[in-house]
């Protein structure tokens, strides 16, 4: 998976609680991305870093925040975890937005 | 609106048989189109990036077609193997801004 790494890879939460999950890459890649994945739709952007402390709002970015203080990692929180948040969370990475982005493991979320 | 349309939703084969999958777009301005595969329980893996100036692409047993004209691509796949079992994705990267249109995918099933 091209030295990307998510933690956690599954988590089970309760409405309202706070969520983070990381995304760890050993690759030095400028941009990274965080998508989430339902049924019945495409891969959706969340947010996404073209930096450290550069960050920029996705597709479906409500209820979500991003953090990027190093290079190497990124941070989605869910600030109050909702229901219609429970998805397959993916993080990626690629060296400039025109070229191929490589994606993580995946984080299986379940919001009871 | 911008919009990326994937057909067959499913698709059966025999090992050894070829297949194609189509993918229409409606995204502008353009900036280039990717074919990802997605085995079950993992991440995207890119397969291949066509910018507006090229109508093929191939990569191993999979080639990729575009036509920016028509706004249309395929992805063909030769002599299948059981290991081409996977669900295989669109992707249209718009010019402006960081922003991607993926589509809902091809579930691809080979079988013996």
């Amino acid at each position: 998976d091209a030295g990307i790494t998510q933690s956690p890879r599954h988590k089970v939460t309760e409405t309202g609680t706070p969520v983070t999950l990381r995304c760890h890459q050993t690759e030095n890649h400028r941009y990274m991305y965080w998508y989430r994945q339902d049924p019945g739709h495409g891969l959706r952007l969340i947010h996404y870093s073209y930096g450290v402390k550069d960050t920029d709002k996705g597709e479906v970015s409500d209820g979500y925040s991003v953090s990027r203080s190093k290079t190497e990692d990124f941070l989605l929180t869910l600030e109050s975890a909702t229901s219609s948040q429970t998805s397959v969370y993916f993080c990626a990475i690629s060296e400039a937005d025109q070229e191929t982005q490589y994606f993580g493991p995946g984080t299986r979320l379940l919001v009871l | 609106k911008n919009q990326v349309e994937q057909s067959p939703q499913s698709l059966i084969i025999l090992e050894g048989k070829n297949c194609t999958l189509q993918c229409n777009y409606t995204v502008s301005p353009f900036s280039n189109l990717r074919w990802y595969k997605q085995d079950t329980g993992r991440g995207p893996v890119s397969l291949t990036i066509m910018t507006f100036s090229e109508n093929t692409k191939s990569n191993g047993r999979y080639t990729a077609t575009l036509d920016a004209d028509t706004k249309q691509s395929s992805l063909h796949i030769t002599a299948s193997q059981l290991s081409d079992s996977a669900s295989y994705i669109c992707v249209v990267k718009r010019n402006t801004g960081n922003q991607f249109y993926f589509g809902t995918g091809t579930s691809l099933t080979v079988i013996p």
